[in-house]
């Protein structure tokens, strides 16, 4: 049972082109929804984050859209950059019950062109 | 301050050979984990843990084991290889704050093929 479902799997983006990344949710539990970039040959780092008392948090070029009620939030990378060519991952976690388990979705590879 | 550190790196095995990955935090994180990472399913928790002394498993236990006998050290030993093991594995740590949650911090992971 995949409890985060990702899309698109992959996405080509000319530079200075928004690039949009969804994910949906089951688990009305989950408290806390983190974006992680990674590189290739590199682990995953952690880009942006949100909890669901909020519907949108930006940081830089990077937003999070949150839908409570859909169960589906969203990564924004405006102003798109080569440099932003990676490999995104949505995850969700139960802050709350302090196990700090964190399901990740699927994956979406980013190519930004030139 | 070397942040997580996995190894080795790179690895190959043959199937019922058993090994142990190493993963070392400085950090003075509590919390630990394991994932794995196979294309087109992102990374699934492997086992986790909240503290020395305490682990728990995650979505994919199975021919993996762990221990966790000090704070730094978290070490995934497979058990008897399988080709279906082939995959890059990562370790993870973060603070373990009640009602809290911070980023995690991932090593470089440890990429095993097993023939």
């Amino acid at each position: 049972q995949q409890q985060v479902k990702q899309s698109p799997q992959s996405l080509i983006v000319q530079k200075g082109g928004i690039s949009i990344i969804n994910c949906a949710y089951e688990n009305t539990a989950f408290d806390y929804f983190p974006w992680y970039q990674q590189f290739p040959g590199k682990g995953p780092a952690l880009l942006i984050a949100i909890r669901p008392d909020v519907s949108e948090k930006k940081e830089g070029r990077f937003t999070i859209s949150f839908n409570k009620s859909a169960k589906q939030f969203s990564l924004h990378i405006m102003d798109s950059q080569p440099g932003d060519s990676a490999t995104y991952f949505c995850a969700a976690t139960y802050g709350s019950s302090n196990t700090g388990k964190l399901i990740f979705g699927q994956g979406t590879t980013l190519q930004v062109k030139p | 301050n070397a942040g997580v550190t996995q190894t080795p790196k790179f690895q190959v095995l043959k199937t019922g050979q058993s090994m142990t990955l190493q993963c070392a935090q400085d950090m003075n994180h509590e919390y630990m984990s394991w994932y794995r990472q196979d294309p087109g399913m992102g990374l699934r928790l492997i086992h986790y843990s909240v503290g020395a002394g305490i682990t728990d498993q995650g979505e994919v236990p199975n021919g993996y084991n762990v221990s966790r006998s000090t704070t730094e050290d978290f070490p995934l030993r497979l058990l008897s290889a399988a080709p279906s093991q082939t995959s890059v594995y990562f370790c993870a740590s973060t603070k373990n704050i009640r009602g809290a949650n911070y980023g995690y911090t991932f090593g470089s992971g440890t990429r095993l093929t097993v023939v």
